[in-house]
């Protein structure tokens, strides 16, 4: 079955810095990779996603990239703020979601 | 905005006891699934379950856990004879096709 790996577990910037966290699956026939952000004690919340046919996909500070050849996806976010900070999940799906382990973002004013 | 909703909120349950969680999904979805998150740690699958019959499980997802649509609503994950193990926080979600989308989980607590 599928299993998704994610980097860093734990990631600290200062505010206005970029965030990457990065993410490999090992099914070649998953072809949705969506990312969900976790505010303590709250659900998952949807935050972007990208499908197998797209290389890249933007939505104003957030971005993801996917290498499919690799089995990569990675989250990009820009300008960094506090409200930032939170736990940050990726997904492989081809029928059912996926998740890595999380990396916890700490956004430092 | 429509919402997956979720009851209880949080059950403490002695071992042993059975419990039954209750989701009400999108309306118009017609993909279901139930995860685990036990504190800390990452959202695990438990099941999937469309056009009224589960259509993946997980190891987890053994002989302990039920899953019922009982009418065209609600979307209900019964565990059997619980375990301290079985403590968790537990995510309803619901799909038109690839997106999920999560209700606000049901803590529970196995004491």
């Amino acid at each position: 079955g599928e299993n998704v790996e994610q980097h860093p577990s734990t990631l600290s910037v200062q505010e206005g810095d970029s965030a990457v966290i990065k993410c490999t699956y090992s099914d070649s026939a998953s072809n949705y990779f969506p990312w969900y952000k976790q505010e303590l004690g709250k659900r998952p919340q949807l935050i972007i996603d990208i499908r197998s046919n797209v290389g890249e996909k933007k939505d104003q500070r957030i971005a993801v990239t996917l290498n499919k050849t690799a089995k990569h996806f990675s989250l990009h976010i820009t300008e960094t703020q506090p409200e930032d900070s939170a736990v940050y999940f990726c997904a492989a799906s081809l029928d059912k979601l996926i998740f890595g382990t999380g990396t916890r973002l700490q956004v430092f004013p | 905005e429509p919402e997956v909703t979720q009851t209880p909120s949080h059950q403490v349950t002695q071992m042993g006891q059975e419990v039954i969680l209750r989701c009400v999904p999108i309306s118009n979805h017609l993909y279901f699934y139930w995860y685990r998150q036990i504190l800390g740690q990452k959202v695990e699958f438990l099941v999937s379950f469309y056009n009224n019959e589960i259509s993946e499980k997980s190891e987890i997802f053994d002989d302990q856990f039920s899953v019922e649509r009982p009418d065209g609503s609600n979307f209900t994950l019964k565990i059997r004879s619980t375990k301290l193990e079985d403590s968790a926080m537990y995510f309803c979600a619901s799909s038109p096709r690839t997106e999920a989308f999560f209700g606000q989980g049901t803590r529970l607590t196995v004491v």
